[in-house]
Protein backbone atom coordinates (compact mmCIF):
# COMPACT_ATOMS: atom_id res chain seq x y z
CA UNK A 1 0.00 0.00 0.00
CA UNK A 2 1.08 3.70 -0.31
CA UNK A 3 1.68 5.30 2.41
CA UNK A 4 0.88 9.11 2.89
CA UNK A 5 2.78 11.37 5.68
CA UNK A 6 1.91 14.64 6.27
CA UNK A 7 3.45 17.14 8.61
CA UNK A 8 2.95 18.63 10.74
CA UNK A 9 0.34 17.04 12.23
CA UNK A 10 -0.92 19.98 13.71
CA UNK A 11 -0.68 24.36 13.03
CA UNK A 12 -1.79 26.97 14.74
CA UNK A 13 -1.61 30.25 12.26
CA UNK A 14 -2.90 33.63 13.15
CA UNK A 15 -5.22 35.39 10.62
CA UNK A 16 -3.39 36.54 7.82
CA UNK A 17 -0.68 34.68 8.03
CA UNK A 18 0.53 31.90 5.30
CA UNK A 19 0.42 28.29 5.77
CA UNK A 20 1.43 25.16 4.74
CA UNK A 21 1.32 21.32 5.13
CA UNK A 22 3.70 18.71 3.42
CA UNK A 23 2.24 15.21 2.03
CA UNK A 24 4.79 12.89 1.14
CA UNK A 25 4.10 9.74 -0.95
CA UNK A 26 6.23 5.99 -0.60
CA UNK A 27 5.73 5.68 -4.12
CA UNK A 28 5.50 8.06 -6.61
CA UNK A 29 1.85 9.26 -7.64
CA UNK A 30 2.37 10.12 -11.42
CA UNK A 31 0.35 7.79 -13.88
CA UNK A 32 1.74 6.91 -17.09
CA UNK A 33 -1.31 8.72 -18.44
CA UNK A 34 0.49 11.71 -17.46
CA UNK A 35 -1.66 12.76 -14.44
CA UNK A 36 -0.32 13.16 -10.59
CA UNK A 37 -3.50 11.25 -8.65
CA UNK A 38 -3.17 13.34 -5.89
CA UNK A 39 -5.84 15.61 -3.74
CA UNK A 40 -6.29 18.08 -1.33
CA UNK A 41 -9.46 17.52 1.30
CA UNK A 42 -10.80 19.76 3.78
CA UNK A 43 -12.43 18.37 7.24
CA UNK A 44 -14.40 21.58 8.77
CA UNK A 45 -15.97 20.58 12.45
CA UNK A 46 -18.92 18.65 11.89
CA UNK A 47 -18.98 18.74 8.41
CA UNK A 48 -17.86 15.62 5.54
CA UNK A 49 -14.56 16.46 3.86
CA UNK A 50 -14.84 19.13 0.92
CA UNK A 51 -12.30 18.97 -2.27
CA UNK A 52 -10.06 21.35 -2.46
CA UNK A 53 -7.37 20.58 -4.91
CA UNK A 54 -7.22 17.85 -7.31
CA UNK A 55 -4.31 16.22 -9.21
CA UNK A 56 -1.93 18.60 -7.18
CA UNK A 57 -2.47 21.87 -8.36
CA UNK A 58 -6.22 22.31 -9.81
CA UNK A 59 -8.41 24.23 -7.34
CA UNK A 60 -11.79 22.61 -6.98
CA UNK A 61 -14.97 25.11 -8.12
CA UNK A 62 -15.59 27.46 -5.64
CA UNK A 63 -12.24 26.91 -3.61
CA UNK A 64 -10.88 30.63 -2.89
CA UNK A 65 -7.45 31.24 -4.77
CA UNK A 66 -5.41 31.68 -1.21
CA UNK A 67 -5.35 27.89 -1.41
CA UNK A 68 -2.63 26.53 -3.80
CA UNK A 69 -1.10 22.86 -4.54
CA UNK A 70 2.39 22.17 -5.91
CA UNK A 71 4.77 19.91 -6.24
CA UNK A 72 5.54 16.35 -8.07
CA UNK A 73 6.64 12.79 -7.48
CA UNK A 74 6.55 11.86 -3.90
CA UNK A 75 6.62 15.39 -2.35
CA UNK A 76 3.49 17.38 -2.04
CA UNK A 77 2.48 20.64 -0.33
CA UNK A 78 -0.42 22.83 0.28
CA UNK A 79 -0.45 26.54 1.27
CA UNK A 80 -2.15 28.78 2.08
CA UNK A 81 -1.58 32.46 1.43
CA UNK A 82 -3.59 34.07 4.17
CA UNK A 83 -5.45 32.21 6.52
CA UNK A 84 -8.97 33.42 7.45
CA UNK A 85 -11.24 31.98 10.32
CA UNK A 86 -13.21 29.71 8.02
CA UNK A 87 -9.66 27.63 7.25
CA UNK A 88 -9.51 25.28 10.63
CA UNK A 89 -10.83 21.99 10.24
CA UNK A 90 -8.36 19.06 9.17
CA UNK A 91 -6.56 18.84 6.19
CA UNK A 92 -6.23 15.37 4.21
CA UNK A 93 -3.89 14.15 1.54
CA UNK A 94 -4.96 11.34 -0.84
CA UNK A 95 -3.48 9.30 -3.27
CA UNK A 96 -5.36 7.14 -6.06
CA UNK A 97 -3.38 5.92 -8.33
CA UNK A 98 -3.28 2.49 -6.50
CA UNK A 99 -5.53 0.60 -4.76
CA UNK A 100 -6.10 0.74 -1.82
CA UNK A 101 -6.70 4.25 -2.30
CA UNK A 102 -5.24 6.27 1.05
CA UNK A 103 -5.17 9.31 3.09
CA UNK A 104 -2.77 10.95 4.96
CA UNK A 105 -2.90 10.87 9.42
CA UNK A 106 -4.59 14.44 8.58
CA UNK A 107 -3.25 17.87 9.77
CA UNK A 108 -5.70 19.49 12.32
CA UNK A 109 -5.08 23.36 11.86
CA UNK A 110 -6.40 26.17 14.52
CA UNK A 111 -6.34 29.66 14.48
CA UNK B 1 -27.31 20.11 -7.73
CA UNK B 2 -25.19 17.20 -7.11
CA UNK B 3 -26.34 15.62 -4.02
CA UNK B 4 -25.10 12.16 -2.16
CA UNK B 5 -27.57 10.83 0.71
CA UNK B 6 -26.37 8.32 3.08
CA UNK B 7 -29.05 5.89 5.66
CA UNK B 8 -29.32 2.69 7.17
CA UNK B 9 -27.00 3.17 10.21
CA UNK B 10 -27.93 2.63 13.66
CA UNK B 11 -26.58 0.46 16.40
CA UNK B 12 -25.76 -2.94 15.61
CA UNK B 13 -24.38 -6.25 17.97
CA UNK B 14 -20.74 -7.76 17.07
CA UNK B 15 -21.22 -10.37 14.25
CA UNK B 16 -24.67 -8.61 12.83
CA UNK B 17 -25.28 -7.56 9.26
CA UNK B 18 -26.70 -3.92 8.59
CA UNK B 19 -27.39 -2.25 5.06
CA UNK B 20 -26.41 1.54 3.69
CA UNK B 21 -27.54 3.41 1.03
CA UNK B 22 -26.66 6.04 -1.27
CA UNK B 23 -29.53 7.70 -2.44
CA UNK B 24 -27.96 10.34 -5.51
CA UNK B 25 -29.24 13.07 -7.57
CA UNK B 26 -28.87 15.73 -9.57
CA UNK B 27 -25.86 13.56 -12.35
CA UNK B 28 -26.15 10.66 -14.51
CA UNK B 29 -25.56 8.01 -11.54
CA UNK B 30 -24.87 5.45 -14.38
CA UNK B 31 -22.12 6.79 -15.98
CA UNK B 32 -19.93 7.23 -12.21
CA UNK B 33 -18.50 5.25 -9.83
CA UNK B 34 -19.37 5.62 -6.29
CA UNK B 35 -16.43 5.29 -3.57
CA UNK B 36 -17.59 4.86 0.66
CA UNK B 37 -14.80 6.01 2.66
CA UNK B 38 -15.55 5.41 6.62
CA UNK B 39 -13.97 7.49 9.61
CA UNK B 40 -13.61 5.93 13.14
CA UNK B 41 -14.35 8.66 16.17
CA UNK B 42 -11.95 11.17 16.43
CA UNK B 43 -10.03 9.35 13.63
CA UNK B 44 -8.76 9.70 9.82
CA UNK B 45 -10.48 9.08 6.91
CA UNK B 46 -9.99 5.07 5.51
CA UNK B 47 -10.83 4.01 2.39
CA UNK B 48 -13.38 1.23 2.17
CA UNK B 49 -14.27 0.73 -1.86
CA UNK B 50 -15.63 1.43 -4.52
CA UNK B 51 -18.06 0.44 -7.52
CA UNK B 52 -17.52 1.37 -11.29
CA UNK B 53 -20.06 2.82 -13.48
CA UNK B 54 -22.14 1.03 -16.10
CA UNK B 55 -19.21 2.37 -18.57
CA UNK B 56 -16.71 0.50 -17.01
CA UNK B 57 -18.32 -2.69 -16.14
CA UNK B 58 -20.19 -2.13 -12.47
CA UNK B 59 -17.23 -3.77 -11.04
CA UNK B 60 -16.49 -3.25 -7.41
CA UNK B 61 -12.94 -3.24 -5.64
CA UNK B 62 -12.84 -3.54 -1.41
CA UNK B 63 -9.83 -2.67 1.02
CA UNK B 64 -8.20 -5.74 2.57
CA UNK B 65 -10.31 -4.58 5.81
CA UNK B 66 -13.94 -5.36 4.53
CA UNK B 67 -13.21 -7.97 2.16
CA UNK B 68 -15.20 -11.07 2.36
CA UNK B 69 -17.58 -9.44 4.70
CA UNK B 70 -18.75 -6.04 2.87
CA UNK B 71 -20.29 -5.94 -0.49
CA UNK B 72 -20.80 -2.64 -2.79
CA UNK B 73 -23.76 -2.66 -5.40
CA UNK B 74 -25.59 -0.46 -7.11
CA UNK B 75 -29.30 -0.18 -8.78
CA UNK B 76 -28.83 2.27 -11.45
CA UNK B 77 -33.01 2.30 -12.06
CA UNK B 78 -32.82 3.90 -8.72
CA UNK B 79 -29.63 6.13 -8.63
CA UNK B 80 -29.25 4.61 -5.02
CA UNK B 81 -25.66 2.99 -4.27
CA UNK B 82 -25.05 0.40 -1.68
CA UNK B 83 -22.78 -1.24 1.05
CA UNK B 84 -23.99 -4.52 2.45
CA UNK B 85 -22.20 -5.11 5.58
CA UNK B 86 -21.82 -9.04 7.20
CA UNK B 87 -19.86 -10.14 10.67
CA UNK B 88 -19.95 -6.45 11.72
CA UNK B 89 -17.06 -5.70 14.11
CA UNK B 90 -16.83 -3.30 17.03
CA UNK B 91 -13.45 -1.63 14.98
CA UNK B 92 -16.39 -1.22 11.89
CA UNK B 93 -17.67 1.90 14.32
CA UNK B 94 -17.67 4.61 11.86
CA UNK B 95 -19.19 7.19 10.20
CA UNK B 96 -19.86 5.94 6.37
CA UNK B 97 -19.38 8.37 3.61
CA UNK B 98 -20.56 8.02 -0.02
CA UNK B 99 -18.70 9.59 -2.81
CA UNK B 100 -19.64 10.21 -6.26
CA UNK B 101 -16.55 8.79 -8.09
CA UNK B 102 -13.44 7.10 -8.09
CA UNK B 103 -10.36 9.29 -8.02
CA UNK B 104 -11.38 12.98 -7.09
CA UNK B 105 -14.18 12.91 -4.70
CA UNK B 106 -15.70 15.82 -5.50
CA UNK B 107 -18.92 15.46 -4.13
CA UNK B 108 -19.64 13.77 -0.86
CA UNK B 109 -22.54 12.40 1.27
CA UNK B 110 -23.29 13.92 4.94
CA UNK B 111 -22.12 10.42 6.54
CA UNK B 112 -23.81 8.20 8.04
CA UNK B 113 -23.23 6.98 11.83
CA UNK B 114 -22.56 3.34 12.27
CA UNK B 115 -22.20 1.79 15.84
CA UNK B 116 -21.06 -1.36 16.69
CA UNK B 117 -21.89 -2.74 19.96
CA UNK B 118 -22.98 -4.86 22.10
Amino acid sequence: DIVMTQTPLSLVVTPGQPASISCKSSQSLLHSDGKTYLYWYLQKPGQSPQLLIYEVSNRFSGVPDRFSGSGSGTDFTLKISRVEGEDVGVYYCKQSIQLPVTFGQGTRLEI
Amino acid sequence: EVQLVESGGGLVQPGRSLRLSCTTSGFTFGDYAVTWVRQAPGKGLEWVGFIRGKPFGGTTEHAASVKGRFTISRDDSKSIAYLQMHSLKTEDTAVYYCIRGRYSGSHWGQGTLVTVSS
